[in-house]
């Protein structure tokens, strides 16, 4: 599976959107983009995933880049409580997931 | 409906002791996996199940053993520990379908010290 690359920190103030950028620059064709995140002394949960075309649901929305290459997951108002590590992962066949390290995400009152 | 569940939720080891991770899941997955989290780092594949009756190596298998007890239960043996083993252990479901892997669930995860 082809590796990401994520900031390895961000801010973000309480009640305002976020933008999670990951860039995918060898991304194959059949590679599904997954989110996860994981709060503070939890397992990961699964956010969402996309394969080209823009995603929604109740967690976030996930934009994908016309060519692939990178997206963006976007938190639309950010709640306390979206304090974690977010990490993009790239799926391809296969029965593995390779998480890196993400991106941690602090959200200020 | 519980999810993902291990035991125990924390464990003290001295170096040399063996122990046994347990995991079940209700969720009717097919696939199952143990990951192994060090302090600041992602998580790393240890061992995976595909299905009832197979287990495959994943990035990080060398000092673990595994057992698919049954579509339910995935257990993950350290026989005789070590201090790098010191770690976070998640244990995760998931369906894997015609090639692909869904969704994966987590477990809250085994906190392992060892001494």
């Amino acid at each position: 599976d082809a590796k990401t690359t994520q900031p390895n920190s961000m801010e973000s103030n309480e009640e305002e959107p976020v933008h999670l950028p990951c860039n995918h620059s060898t991304i194959s064709g059949t590679d599904y983009i997954h989110w996860y995140r994981q709060l503070p002394s939890q397992g990961p949960e699964y956010v969402i995933h996309g394969l080209t075309s823009n995603v929604n649901n109740r967690m976030a929305s996930l934009a994908i880049a016309e060519d692939r290459k990178s997206s963006t997951l976007i938190l639309h108002r950010a709640t306390l409580r979206d304090a974690a590590v977010y990490y993009c992962i790239l799926k391809g066949t296969g029965n593995q997931f390779y998480f890196g390290t993400g991106t941690s995400l602090t959200v200020i009152p | 409906n519980a999810g993902v569940t291990q035991t125990p939720k924390f464990q003290v080891l001295k170096t040399g002791q063996s122990m046994t991770l347990q995991c079940a899941q209700d969720m009717n997955h097919n696939s199952m996996y143990w990951y192994r989290q060090d302090p600041g780092m992602g998580l790393r594949l240890i061992y995976y199940s595909a299905s009832e009756g197979t287990t495959d190596k994943g990035e990080v298998p060398n000092g673990y053993n595994v057992s698919r007890l049954n579509k339910r239960e995935f257990s993950l043996r350290l026989e005789s520990a070590a201090p790098s083993q010191t770690s976070v252990y998640f244990c995760a479901s998931s369906e894997y379908v015609r090639g692909r892997i869904h969704t994966q669930y987590f477990g809250p995860g085994t906190r392992l010290t060892v001494l």
